[in-house]
């Protein structure tokens, strides 16, 4: 089985400051990594995804991620994020054989301020 | 175009009714998926269907029956419902058929809430 622990329920940041978002994931074979974002009252929408290939992925809205298979990890980060990243964002993983249901972390509240 | 679309978006009802949450996947995709977030923002997957046949049948009450008429289409439906149903529940959509590193795209969610 798979999970996946996001240790930080909410992140509060000032505006223009870096953030960064940690998730680790534990799973006894292989997965890919994903990152939703979903604004307030709003469906899930995909930010980036690691399948394979370079370690650090760039996503939408100029988020990037890095994967570290050593320390079973996939942080997200912006180096300067603004009031409309106010949203909660969920990490995932999913199973790249048999059972392909997507496995989210709890999520984590990131909420920008002026 | 609205990728996955589900109705009602927003649904109040009583203890005991009987509702039906529908989803469209215009995307052409081969699977579909129901999942429920509870008020903690936690996200679970419920059903997941492949080319209409059930593939995923987590533990979920038999209250709750999936129906998916065709690849476009998977209906939750739900029996007598309760207080606990109460909660975001959303469809999704992907292309399974070669690789699961495919996106999984969800509609906006359907909120119910039981009274």
């Amino acid at each position: 089985a798979q999970s996946v622990t996001q240790l930080d329920s909410q992140v509060p940041v000032f505006e223009e400051a870096p953030v960064e978002l940690r998730c680790n994931y534990s799973s006894s074979v292989s997965v890919y990594l994903f990152w939703y974002v979903q604004y307030p009252n709003q469906g899930l929408q995909l930010l980036l995804k690691y399948l394979s290939g370079s370690t650090l992925v760039k996503g939408i809205n100029g988020f990037e991620a890095e994967f570290n298979k050593s320390q079973t990890s996939f942080h997200l980060r912006k180096p300067s994020v603004h009031i409309s990243d106010t949203a909660e964002y969920f990490c995932a993983v999913r199973k790249d054989t048999g059972r392909r249901a997507l496995t989210f972390g709890s999520g984590t509240r990131l909420q920008v301020q002026p | 175009d609205t990728a996955v679309s589900q109705t009602p978006k927003y649904l109040v009802t009583q203890m005991g009714n009987d509702k039906s949450i529908k989803c469209e996947q215009n995307l052409g995709h081969d699977t579909m998926y129901w999942y429920k977030q509870d008020s903690k923002k936690f996200l679970k997957i419920m059903f997941s269907y492949n080319n209409k046949e059930l593939i995923i049948n987590e533990t979920v009450p038999n209250r709750f029956s999936p129906k998916s008429p065709d690849k476009a289409h998977l209906n939750l439906h739900i029996n007598s419902l309760e207080l606990g149903d109460s909660a975001v529940y959303f469809c999704a959509s992907s292309q399974d058929k070669h690789h699961s590193g495919n996106t999984i795209y969800f509609g906006e969610g359907s909120w119910l809430t039981v009274v």
